[in-house]
């Protein structure tokens, strides 16, 4: 299995707080990715990064913002937490360019009280 | 980025073939065509992915008709472990310059009764 981490794995937290949630790899690979996945919908993409410090915004990116300052690590942060961002988060990673061969994190569950 | 349409949703019985088609009539000449598979509380696994004709692999064989207006994911002789919803996705792998976005529908949830 591809070396990728996601943490925390749960999270319950209340509305209107910052949350930061951080996806790490070991393998070196160059496109990383944050999805939301919710019942009916399916997964949606967030926001993603094509290299280091350099990303841009999913199909959902209202709320969430994301860093990458090292290649091995993309961070997801809520800045205030509502209840409409209790969600179930994947992290996914990928190779060269334009790869669709994508590995995924176990998720990371978040619920907003 | 070309959308894909697919069932929302099919019913199986162990051991039988499962055919699950996908339908992208915007393909581009570029684009290839990728399987994901997940499992209840799991990330997508990638399953097969293809440009044309017929693709096989140990879990699944992928065939693409020579408009590539669509796909067919088959299953051979599935079993309860089966059971997951699997999403197709069609795009430029090959691409050099730019970077894919992986954008995924809500894909066919597959149930295998005994």
């Amino acid at each position: 299995d591809a070396g990728i981490t996601q943490s925390p794995r749960h999270k319950v937290t209340e509305t209107g707080t910052p949350v930061t949630l951080r996806c790490h790899q070991t393998e070196n690979h160059r496109y990383m990715y944050w999805y939301r996945q919710d019942p009916g919908h399916g997964l949606r993409l967030i926001h993603y990064s094509y290299g280091v410090k350099d990303t841009d915004k999913g199909e959902v990116s209202d709320g969430y913002s994301v860093s990458r300052s090292k290649t091995e690590d993309f961070l997801l942060t809520l800045e205030s937490a509502t209840s409409s961002q209790t969600s179930v988060y994947f992290c996914a990673i990928s190779d060269v360019a334009g790869d669709t061969e994508a590995f995924f994190g176990q998720g990371t569950r978040l619920t907003v009280v | 980025l070309a959308k894909t349409t697919q069932p929302i949703s099919m019913d199986s019985y162990e051991g039988q073939e499962v055919n699950i088609t996908c339908s992208h009539n915007n393909i581009a000449t570029n684009d290839y065509i990728t399987w994901y598979q997940q499992f209840p509380s799991q990330g997508p696994r990638f399953i097969i992915q293809g440009y044309k004709t017929k693709v096989t692999n140990e879990v699944a064989s992928l065939f693409i008709p020579a408009d590539r207006k669509s796909s067919t994911l088959s299953l051979p002789r599935v079993s309860l472990s089966d059971t997951a919803v699997y999403y197709c996705l069609v795009g430029d792998i090959k691409s050099t310059g730019g970077y894919n976005k992986l954008i995924f529908g809500a894909g066919t949830r597959l149930a295998v009764h005994p």
